[in-house]
């Protein structure tokens, strides 16, 4: 059984603020990596797949980072909008496999 | 990529009953997940559904109580059987992302709790 750990559980951040969370995974064996934002009563939404170590995704205002060394990726969201309110999942994918791991997410409530 | 309508999006079912989630995608795929979130917990593979063959169940899923059905490439059914309260969950239908690395694209959930 893979371990893939996201923290934190939950976040309340103010308009504005920027802020980040983790995902960690197995450090070997690395395969890929999806980052997803998932909104109440929605489909989860691909928002980047990562897959070098040291590779840096942005989308708007949101960014993520890898890690494969040391089995570790942040997502950052720059001056937090109350719309990026959402879980974010992240999925680890060894080699080998085309099931990922997912991690339980981290919920962002971002307050007007 | 794919979109796929999930329903029902949300049902509050009575302990013992049965209740069946479709999902219909709007372009042929080969394979269809089926995932299951408990509160508080990961999303979790329940099985894969193959047209033409019975779905593979990963470990701690059964057929008995996760009857699917994959009658053609663009739709499947999943039911949860005989319910107890510990089944309340959110239930997912996914295909691959078309050269998305195993990707997922996925359906807007199934949000069930059990009384």
């Amino acid at each position: 059984i893979l371990n893939v750990e996201q923290s934190p559980q939950s976040l309340h951040v103010q308009e504005g603020d920027s802020t980040n969370f983790t995902c960690s995974f197995p450090s070997s064996n690395f395969y890929a990596l999806h980052w997803y934002r998932w909104e109440t009563a929605k489909s989860p939404e691909a928002l980047f797949v990562m897959t070098l170590n040291g590779d840096e995704k942005k989308k708007g205002r949101i960014s993520a980072t890898l890690n494969t060394k040391e089995g570790y990726s942040y997502l950052y969201i720059k001056g937090s909008q109350p719309e990026d309110s959402a879980t974010y999942l992240c999925a680890f994918l060894s080699g080998g496999s085309y099931i990922p791991t997912f991690g339980r997410g981290t919920s962002l409530i971002v307050h007007p | 990529s794919a979109v796929i309508s999930q329903k029902p999006s949300r049902d509050i079912c009575q302990r013992g009953t049965s209740l069946t989630i479709q999902c219909q995608v709007d372009s042929q795929v080969t394979m269809m997940f089926w995932y299951r979130q408990q509160p508080g917990q990961s999303l979790t593979l329940i099985a894969t559904a193959n047209q033409g063959s019975e779905a593979t169940y990963e470990s701690g899923f059964v057929i008995d109580k996760f009857p699917i059905s994959r009658p053609n490439l663009t739709f499947s059914t999943l039911t949860v059987s005989n319910m107890s309260p510990e089944d309340s969950s959110i239930y997912l239908c996914s295909v691959e992302s078309e050269g998305d690395l195993y990707g997922y694209t996925f359906g807007s959930g199934t949000r069930l709790t059990v009384v």
